[in-house]
Parts: structure tokens; C-alpha cells; sequence
């Protein structure tokens, strides 16, 4: 079954430094997301993808953010200047449609980031 | 996003079945019902959705109350890989394009 792949597993990284996280979606799909869950708390929307532009942002999803898909097949999350609070599990995942009646998203199984 | 309501944590027996219930009494006319499951260490997982008609898959059904203020997901017979956190979602039919997550309901599945 196709899957949403993300690397790495675990970063550690020391404050103020810039990590990218990648992620490769199932080859088909056309609507990329990241998600985040801090640790004990809800899973929470970063942003949306679609037509190589963001098509949706939370209030998260601020400067320090930047996503990109720079081949055609890998979609990444740029954090810069990490901070302590973005310290989380990073969720990509893909639809092949979007809208509530089509598009199920299928979820990779996550990044880690903790930030020292 | 209209809100959804569930029970914060569930038991049950393996093999037996499971109803989780959802309510959502402010849904609108074009919103679709999602269920989403998060298995511990893992990466949110969907289940089942529907609008107005119960919904057969694989995995799991999906009752929807005739006014559609309510719903509720069935495991017909859980077992111990069923032992997630259950999340039921509100979903715009039209371009909206993100899930909004709550707390779901914690299911938990004993021998």
C-alpha cells in the first residue's frame, strides 16, 4: 500500500538553529499538509499545499515557517531560527483530492523535533 | 469549523463491539462526518466519513442520526490494535481543505 514517508524519525537541534524536515507523498496526490502535535496536546494544522502555493496557513504557520517542494517529489518544512515551543511530533501527509466529501488524507508517520 | 463533542476515554472487551459516539449540533448542511483514529506513536490514521447515509468499509461503520446532529463509529468486533485515541471531524464539502483535530475519544481494549 502507498505510504507517506517522512525523514528524519528524530532531529535534536539546539535553539536558534534552521531545520528542515522532508517528506515524499504518496505519488499521486496533489495536496500536501504538515500538522504538528506537541506532546499531550491535539494534533494541530500548519499549513496546506497544493499547486506549488500554499492554498492555507494557521496562525502557527508564521514567518519563521516555509514550506517547499523542490522536485517534484519531496515536500519539506522549513523551521528557522528553531525556539524551545517547537519542540513537536511533525505530521506530512497527502490527499489526492481535497474537500470533505473526496479527500482523505493519509498521514506519514512523523518527525520528531526537540529543540534544546 | 462546527465543533464536535465526544467522550474523552472509552473501554472495551476484545471482540466485543465498540460504539463511540459523536455529537455535532451545529453541523451544517454541506458538512461531511470524518473519523480519524491516532495509534499510540503514530501518525493520525482515517477511518470512515459520510454525509447523511450510514457507511460500510473494511475497518469500521459510520451511523449518522437521521438529523445529523450526531453520529457514531462502530468496531464490530475490537481488538487490541484497535487501542487508539478516535477523532470525529467536521468537513466542509467544498474547498476547505484542512481537518480540524479535538481531543477525540481514548479507546481502550482489555482481553
Amino acid at each position: 500500500e502507498p505510504e507517506v514517508t517522512q525523514t528524519p524519525s528524530h532531529q535534536v537541534t539546539q535553539m536558534g538553529q534552521e531545520v528542515i524536515l522532508r517528506c515524499v507523498p504518496i505519488s499521486n496526490h496533489l495536496y500536501f499538509y504538515w500538522y504538528r502535535q506537541i506532546l499531550g496536546q491535539k494534533v494541530e494544522f500548519l499549513v496546506s499545499f497544493y499547486n506549488n502555493e500554499i492554498s492555507e496557513k494557521s496562525e502557527i504557520f508564521d514567518d519563521q515557517f516555509s514550506v517547499e517542494r523542490p522536485d517534484g517529489s519531496n515536500f519539506t518544512l522549513k523551521i528557522r531560527s528553531t525556539k524551545l515551543e517547537d519542540s513537536a511530533m511533525y505530521f506530512c501527509a497527502s490527499s489526492e483530492r481535497a474537500g470533505g466529501g473526496t479527500g482523505e488524507l493519509f498521514f506519514g508517520e512523523g518527525s520528531r523535533l526537540t529543540v534544546l | 469549523d462546527a465543533k464536535t463533542t465526544q467522550p474523552n476515554s472509552m473501554e472495551s472487551n476484545e471482540e466485543e463491539p465498540v460504539h463511540l459516539p459523536c455529537n455535532h449540533s451545529t453541523i451544517s448542511g454541506t458538512d461531511y462526518i470524518h473519523w480519524y483514529r491516532q495509534l499510540p506513536s503514530q501518525g493520525p490514521e482515517y477511518v470512515i466519513h459520510g454525509l447523511t447515509s450510514n457507511v460500510n468499509n473494511r475497518m469500521a461503520s459510520l451511523a449518522i442520526a437521521e438529523d445529523r446532529k450526531s453520529s457514531t463509529l462502530i468496531l464490530h468486533r475490537a481488538t487490541l490494535r484497535d487501542a487508539a485515541v478516535y477523532y470525529c471531524i467536521l468537513r466542509d464539502s467544498g474547498t476547505a481543505s484542512k481537518l480540524t483535530f479535538g481531543t477525540g475519544t481514548r479507546l481502550q481494549v482489555t482481553l
